[in-house]
């Protein structure tokens, strides 16, 4: 297994068009988290899913965005109508069940992330 | 809801010396887990460290220590023996303790003099 991964790496699109990232989790991790960052800031959280379950949204998550975990291992992160303020990477994490580490709260493993340019 | 407050954009050390780098955190929760987390530029995120709340005991990792301080809401990382591979932005991060409410920092960006 080499990790969480995430495709694209970069996208630039025009303004008022549609995106859709992927994140390939590692695999038996049955959390992933979807966060934003944006040019020296830390990352902002904008969702989770437990399996293929949608547990918490940020405000940040705006009816532009939606998130989906259809089967409990891959997600898809898409953004309509894009804006410039959407400009920003787009990160992905994954952590694993309590069973597999003995906590109940479990280290997030990182993806490299996908930039996104909206031009 | 969660903040998390760095407040030093940045710091440097020599190399081989020790620097602590601080975070404040505000929660109504009584369970939860801090973090810090590294990310070297152009690199993924990884973590360096983790503090259960409901601990006394100060985690340590290797070269890294934490002072976990509950009633002043305060979780500084200190780095002994700086080394070169050090150099990074550091983030502190905030999690509830069922992975919710995940809140990080605004980061801390360390240089390493040689």
């Amino acid at each position: 297994d080499t990790g969480v991964s995430q495709n694209p790496r970069h996208k630039i699109t025009k303004r008022g068009q549609n995106v859709t990232f992927r994140c390939d989790p590692i695999s038996e991790h049955n959390r992933l988290y979807w966060y934003r960052q944006t040019l020296g800031q830390g990352p902002e959280f904008l969702t989770y899913f437990q399996n293929e379950a949608q547990l918490e949204k940020s405000r940040l998550l705006s009816d532009r965005f939606s998130a989906e975990r259809p089967k409990g291992s891959f997600s898809t992160l898409e953004i309509q109508r894009t804006e410039q303020g959407d400009s920003a990477m787009y990160l992905c994490a994954s952590s694993p069940p309590p069973a597999l580490s003995g906590s109940s709260y479990n280290e997030q493993f990182f993806g490299p992330g996908t930039r996104l340019t909206v031009l | 809801a969660q903040t998390v407050t760095q407040s030093q954009p940045e710091m440097s050390v020599q190399e081989a010396e020790t620097v602590t780098l601080s975070c404040t955190y505000d929660t109504s929760e009584s369970d939860y887990y801090l973090f810090w987390y590294k990310q070297p530029p152009s690199r993924q995120m990884i973590l360096v460290i983790r503090q259960e709340a409901y601990k006394q005991q100060n985690a340590t990792e290797n070269r890294f220590s934490v002072n976990f301080q509950k009633a002043a809401k305060s979780f500084s990382l200190k780095i002994s023996d700086s080394q070169l591979g050090d150099a990074a932005m550091y983030f502190c991060a905030y999690g509830g303790n069922y992975g919710q409410n995940f809140v990080f920092g605004p980061g801390t960006r360390l240089s390493v003099l040689p």
